[in-house]
């Protein structure tokens, strides 16, 4: 596609509820990152994908994210039994090679949990 | 850890004037030093990206200079415009895979 695109846009969840996030990386591009970024903060590195192999997940806040990117393309994150503190805007990066190549970003996905 | 921090947090400035967004970083061993541009409710657009082994980069009015010993890198911005207002973002790259560690962005505001 012409960029990362990130679905849905926005999302409302209940306390308690599952959630699933969708990215579409840029056609071809191996490295795959999820970003967090809190309101009035810059974004916070959650995981990290090279194809479909996780190499980073130092970031994920709890067990209760959980990445995945099973076909070394569309990745999706999951945040299981929200809470409030989970409410922020979820970017998603993909780049060519990592490294010193540009990261493409998606418009993000922003969660507010109620 | 890395730890990166922007100065101002905000800047407000009457269109035409030359500014300089400040970036700072505690680790000296990075890959790359990039600034992006955000705009509300939107992505990151990258703006520039330079690499450890460079000084500066440029592209039109942006130039992006990188001081790895002191942990310090500026955006310099020529001629604002009002179409420059967002929110700039500096991250430091820190791994082989392109793991950025972002400061927390300068909100612009060039007016009319």
């Amino acid at each position: 596609g012409a960029g990362v695109s990130q679905s849905p846009r926005y999302k409302v969840a209940k306390r308690g509820q599952d959630v699933a996030l969708r990215c579409d990386p840029i056609s071809g591009h191996v490295s795959l990152f999820w970003y967090q970024q809190a309101l009035g903060q810059g974004p916070e590195f959650l995981t990290y994908f090279q194809n479909e192999a996780q190499l980073d997940k130092s970031g994920l806040p709890s067990d209760r994210f959980f990445a995945e990117r099973p076909e070394g393309s569309v990745s999706t994150l999951k945040i299981q039994r929200t809470q409030q503190e989970d409410s922020a805007v979820y970017l998603c990066a993909s780049s060519l090679a990592g490294g010193n190549t540009e990261a493409f970003f998606g418009q993000g996905t922003r969660l507010t949990v109620v | 850890k890395q730890e990166v921090t922007q100065i101002p947090a905000a800047l407000s400035v009457p269109e035409g004037e030359n500014l300089v967004l400040n970036c700072s970083f505690t680790d000296s061993a990075i890959y790359n030093l990039q600034w992006f541009r955000q705009d509300p409710g939107k992505g990151l657009t990258s703006l520039l990206l330079i690499q450890s082994s460079q000084r500066e980069q440029t592209s039109g009015r942006l130039n992006a200079s990188l001081d790895k010993s002191s942990g310090r890198s500026t955006l310099y911005i020529a001629a604002s415009q009002p179409g420059d207002s967002a929110t700039y973002l500096c991250a430091a790259g820190g791994t082989s895979y392109g793991k950025l560690t972002f400061g927390q962005g300068t909100i612009l505001t060039v007016h009319p």
